[in-house]
């Protein structure tokens, strides 16, 4: 078990720029999330996959954000034309498919948007 | 819409103390899953421990136990013999299971210091 990766690391983009992070799971867990986290808030979920199907989309997720999870395993999470708005820490989680299975999470990637 | 509620913004505690974290939540649901994770600084979040709604015993890990009072929608978390270690953010998180839903709903946390 390596546990969930995310890269990079860190992203500071101009306003206006297309970035993309990646989540690698746990290798036999079925399901992936995205979650973003602003300073003094509490992780707000953004969107899950089981396997390469997108389950379920928050209202968070504007127009200009986009993720795939392509062949069930690794997914990509894009933001066009970033805004200030979007600076946050974006983590990723993955867990089994049986029912109410727990999540573990990555150590997110941390946006800063000048 | 199920909210999740961390009354305490920030706990102190002496090493080899024991201290109690809040967490009240807010749901129509019968059955569901609630959850303490820990994140220390700069690092990436743990599970500490989960509590299934169904079930009436508390559930303990180790040093980290849980007061669940379902009826007051209350889940508390309390950490006995605090180590340095110990000191993080930590965020109660309820687990949405309506209309197939599989996304955690998390607390604003609660920043624990343990001083020596």
């Amino acid at each position: 078990d390596t546990g969930v990766s995310q890269n990079p690391r860190h992203k500071i983009t101009k306003r206006g720029q297309n970035v993309t992070f990646r989540c690698d799971p746990i290798s036999e867990h079925n399901r992936l999330y995205w979650y973003r986290q602003t300073l003094g808030q509490g992780p707000e979920f953004l969107t899950y996959f089981q396997n390469e199907a997108q389950l379920e989309k928050s209202r968070l997720l504007s127009d200009r954000f986009s993720a795939e999870r392509p062949k069930g395993s690794f997914s990509t999470l894009e933001i066009q034309r970033t805004e200030q708005g979007d600076s946050a820490m974006y983590l990723c989680a993955s867990s089994r498919t049986a029912f109410q299975e727990t999540q573990y999470f990555g150590p997110g990637t941390r946006l800063l948007v000048l | 819409a199920q909210t999740v509620t961390q009354s305490q913004p920030e706990m102190s505690v002496q090493e080899a103390e024991t201290v109690t974290l809040s967490c009240t939540y807010d749901t129509s649901e019968s059955d569901y899953y609630l959850f303490w994770y820990k994140q220390p600084p700069s690092r990436q979040m743990i599970l500490v421990i989960r509590q299934e709604a169904y079930k009436q015993q508390n559930a303990t890990e180790n040093r980290f136990s849980v007061n669940f009072q379902k009826a007051a929608k209350s889940f508390s978390l309390k950490i006995s013999d605090s180590q340095l270690g110990d000191a993080a953010m930590y965020f109660c998180a309820y687990r949405v299971t309506q209309g197939g839903s599989e996304k955690l709903v998390f607390g604003k946390g609660t920043k624990l210091t343990v001083n020596p």
